[in-house]
């Protein structure tokens, strides 16, 4: 089975902080994405990446950015955290791009910005 | 660009009631896909669609795409306390990332 791994399932940070969440799946998947959830709002999706060191902006990557050194890791980036950026935070990775791009997502990680 | 729409946000149903979401795209989709989010949980893959007027099955739940390839249907028959949660639609055309609709919470009283 496919395993979509986040760091933390929660975390509380201060406002100004920069925050890192990790996400690591181990199926070789070329494709990693990073969505946050809120309630009403559905999946908005942040960023995401086709490929190692490739990264491409989502509908609403204000205040974020990413990281992709590796195949397997896929990090998003909260350079100075914000209290409207408290939400549910969850990555995904998948195989195929386009058709067939069946989403594993991880367990999710419930950010509260202080 | 492309706009995905859910409906209804919310739906309430007594258990043994049938239950059904819709989902509505500004484009013409190359498939459209299901998910499903237990509360507390994370989305789970359910099925994908790709050709036009599809429908398939799975136990009491029937998907559909529509004949243009830009609405879908996920119907639930005799729902049980199994089925509560968020079910989603995404879909996409070529090579783009999926987009997602809001979802739509379904609750089942017992």
């Amino acid at each position: 089975d496919v395993k979509v791994t986040q760091s933390s399932r929660y975390l509380v940070k201060r406002t100004g902080e920069k925050v890192f969440l990790e996400c690591v799946q181990d199926m070789d998947h070329e494709n990693m994405f990073w969505y946050r959830q809120d309630p009403g709002l559905g999946l908005r999706l942040i960023y995401f990446s086709y490929d190692v060191k490739m990264k491409e902006k989502g509908d609403i990557p204000e205040g974020y950015s990413v990281s992709r050194e590796k195949k397997e890791r896929f990090s998003l980036i909260l350079e100075s955290a914000s209290t409207n950026q408290t939400s549910m935070y969850l990555c995904a990775s998948s195989f195929n791009r386009g058709l067939g791009e069946k989403l594993f997502f991880g367990s999710g990680t419930q950010l509260s910005v202080l | 660009g492309q706009q995905v729409m859910q409906i209804p946000q919310y739906q309430h149903v007594q258990e043994g009631e049938d239950f059904t979401t819709y989902c509505n795209s500004s484009t013409t989709l190359s498939n459209i896909q299901w998910y499903k989010q237990r509360p507390g949980g994370h989305p789970v893959f359910l099925i994908q669609l790709v050709k036009s007027g599809e429908v398939k099955k799975q136990k009491r739940l029937t998907f559909q795409f529509g004949e243009a390839k830009k609405n879908s249907s996920l119907h639930i028959t005799a729902t049980q306390t199994t089925d509560v949660g968020t079910y989603f639609c995404a879909g996409n055309s070529g090579n783009t990332p999926l987009v997602f609709g809001k979802g739509t919470r379904l609750s089942v009283i017992a």
